[in-house]
């Protein structure tokens, strides 16, 4: 069946280094793939997507690339902030594009 | 434009009591509703979506159920909560997952004791 695979956390960075979240995904022909974002204690909030292949999401300084030739949609961030600490979900949609499959999340602890 | 809420906010319960989260959205018709559930330190599990009144489908087996009295009225409930019960609930809707992913709303905080 459908299933999404990101890399593990938590990842620890200083503030203003670069991050990248891995995402690869089994099934081909999404319309759309998504990055979500859980801030302490909160909801889920959609961060960014992208709505074909070799498009770009971007969001907040963040960046995804939908790469239909590697089924993969890694997420990016020039300079990370204290204030991008959260959990990050990768979300294609599951097959049948009723529902999305979730990755297990990476937590991203960023420092001063 | 669009919301949705969710409440309470906060529960803790007593094994063996019912349990009734409600979600509700406005500024759409129609939606596809879901619940998901996230225990502590862990990812999301899908436990009920609905793509109409009264249609209900269930990912796992479990001691929880769903109803959609209403279109924008999603209801979790249990007749008897477990400790296993216990984390964090949450709502979405969407109209066109494929596309648009979901909206989630904020949550439900759940503690057995």
């Amino acid at each position: 069946g459908d299933s999404v695979t990101q890399m593990e956390g938590p990842v620890t960075l200083s503030e203003e280094a670069f991050l990248t979240i891995n995402c690869t995904y089994t099934a081909t022909g999404y319309p759309s793939l998504f990055w979500y974002v859980q801030y302490p204690g909160e909801g889920l909030q959609l961060l960014l997507k992208a709505t074909k292949a070799d498009d770009k999401g971007s969001n907040k300084g963040f960046e995804a690339t939908y790469r239909k030739e590697t089924t993969s949609f890694h997420l990016e961030k020039g300079s990370v902030q204290v204030s991008d600490s959260a959990v990050y979900f990768c979300a294609p949609p599951r097959e049948g594009f009723q529902k999305l499959v979730f990755g297990t999340g990476t937590r991203l602890l960023v420092s001063p | 434009s669009q919301t949705i809420h969710q409440w309470p906010a906060t529960l803790v319960q007593p094994v063996g009591s019912p349990l009734s989260l409600e979600c509700t959205v406005e500024g759409t018709s129609n939606p596809n509703l879901y619940w998901y559930r996230q225990a502590a330190g862990r990812g999301l599990q899908l436990l009920f979506y609905s793509v109409g009144i009264g249609q209900i489908s269930s990912e796992v087996p479990q001691n929880l159920s769903a109803s959609r009295p209403q279109d924008r009225q999603f209801i979790l409930s249990s007749k008897k909560l477990l400790l296993s019960d216990s984390g964090f609930y949450l709502c979405a809707w969407s109209v066109r997952v494929g596309y648009s992913g979901y909206t989630f709303g904020s949550g439900t905080r759940l503690t057995v004791v």
